[in-house]
């Protein structure tokens, strides 16, 4: 079956500007996981859902960023008047247990 | 806060010798362990869990992993290393909290 996809793999954006991250877990999993990696860096936790609802948003780093999951499926991160530091590869992971399943990533570059 | 530390960021070995690669922990509670692999240009992939139970965990591509509650430790082992075992190696945990994972440690198997 298929894993988690994200759209864009890459995504070039000038400083300021408003971008939209695109998950697609694995079907059927309800819990979905998005991610910050930097370069040498460990994932660095966002957000998670379970279900439709943000049921620990604590590692957003500030109100520019924001996700949703309207229909349990298929999330969005979205970045607002972006900054340079928040150029890193974005992960998305869905789990059904313990495990996660990780997608491969969305590169964001803020130039 | 909890955390999770590989206090190495790479590790050489020759091709056939063991390897070991380094992970100690800090997280509330009964600890949920994890190791991840990650490939270039490519998603986290799951090798193992620590739930609960035995000590020595088995997992994929013939790693195992040693939980050691008086250590804080949870380090990943394989017997005999291969080329195709070269890649970057994140150790995970959980306790009350969300996901914490390390700052990864990189494998290079020498042929």
């Amino acid at each position: 079956g298929a894993g988690v996809s994200q759209t864009p793999s890459n995504k070039v954006t000038e400083k300021g500007k408003y971008v939209e991250l695109r998950c697609d877990p694995i079907s059927g999993h309800t819990a979905l996981y998005w991610y910050r990696q930097s370069l040498g860096q460990g994932p660095e936790f966002l957000i998670y859902f379970q279900g439709t609802g943000a049921a620990d948003d604590s590692g957003l780093p500030n109100d520019r960023f924001f996700a949703v999951r309207p229909e349990g499926s298929v999330s969005t991160l979205k970045i607002q008047r972006t900054e340079r530091g928040d150029s890193a590869v974005y992960l998305c992971a869905s789990s059904q247990g313990d495990e996660q399943f990780f997608g491969p990533g969305t590169r964001l570059t803020v130039l | 806060a909890q955390s999770v530390a590989q206090p190495e960021d790479q590790v050489n070995v020759a091709e056939g010798n063991p390897l070991t690669v380094k992970c100690t922990y800090s997280v509330s509670g009964n600890p949920y362990l994890f190791w991840y692999v990650q490939y270039p240009n490519r998603g986290l992939q799951f090798l193992l869990k620590y739930i609960t139970g035995d000590n020595l965990v088995k997992g994929s591509y013939g790693f195992e992993a040693e939980f050691n509650k008086s250590q804080t430790s949870f380090h990943l082992k394989k017997p005999s290393a291969l080329v195709s075992d070269s890649a970057l190696y994140f150790c995970a945990g959980r306790g009350y909290q969300k996901v914490t994972f390390g700052t990864g440690t990189k494998l290079q198997v020498i042929p």
